[in-house]
């Protein structure tokens, strides 16, 4: 079956705990993304990649990073966590090219208290 | 850049009625549209995307949308909606060429009574 998987599906951590949200696709796809969803601003991207080794920012990463070592995988990682990254989290995933269809993983609902 | 906006945050209509949610956009040139649909706990799916041709596309679950260019607009509409229509949907318009891919609206969620 075509999936995103994301783990973990909740977490809740300390501030300034370093934390990794894994993500996973079995599509082969070239495009990797991760967004955050708050209330009333809908997703807004973190960061993306468009292969292994290629990463770039979105429109807020700040406190954020990523890697792409692997074709399938594409981790965000929080160094030290604040409350106001407290948010649902979507990896996504898609082929490269022109706008395509973006498959989504369930996402994480992290809480930084 | 491009944006979306969805003017309506929250709408609530009855089991069997129809329904129409607003999207619009601002893009240079020709946008690719999409519309999806999240439920409670579930990520989400894509219900639709226009890309170029007719300007009316028909999606899965009953859901069509008409791209109106003069309007910068691409409504969704189902003419009778069931209750597991409950959910949020979002518009997202993507650019050609663009690595950033996807911008999206932020949401609007619908309620349906019985």
């Amino acid at each position: 079956e075509a999936q995103v998987t994301q783990n973990p599906r909740y977490l809740i951590t300390v501030t300034g705990k370093k934390l990794t949200v894994t993500c996973s696709q079995n599509m082969n796809h070239e495009y990797m993304s991760w967004y955050r969803q708050d209330p009333g601003l809908g997703l807004r991207q973190i960061y993306y990649s468009m292969n292994v080794e290629v990463t770039d920012k979105g429109d807020v990463p700040e406190g954020y990073k990523v890697s792409r070592k692997e074709k399938r995988n594409f981790p965000l990682i929080l160094e030290s966590p604040s409350p106001n990254q407290t948010s649902l989290y979507f990896c996504a995933s898609s082929f490269t090219g022109t706008a395509t269809e973006a498959f989504f993983g369930q996402g994480t609902r992290l809480t930084v208290v | 850049a491009q944006s979306v906006t969805q003017p309506d945050i929250h709408i609530t209509v009855s089991e069997g009625a129809s329904l129409e949610l607003r999207c619009n956009y601002s893009y240079g040139a020709t946008p690719y549209l999409f519309w999806y649909v999240q439920s409670p706990g579930q990520g989400l799916q894509l219900l639709l995307k226009y890309f170029s041709g007719d300007t009316l596309v028909q999606g899965i679950k009953g859901f069509e949308a008409e791209f109106k260019r003069s309007q910068s607009s691409f409504n969704l509409r189902k003419p009778s909606v069931h209750w597991s229509d409950a959910a949020e949907y979002f518009c997202a318009v993507g650019a050609y060429g663009s690595a950033r891919q996807l911008t999206f609206g932020s949401g609007t969620q619908l309620t349906v009574l019985p």
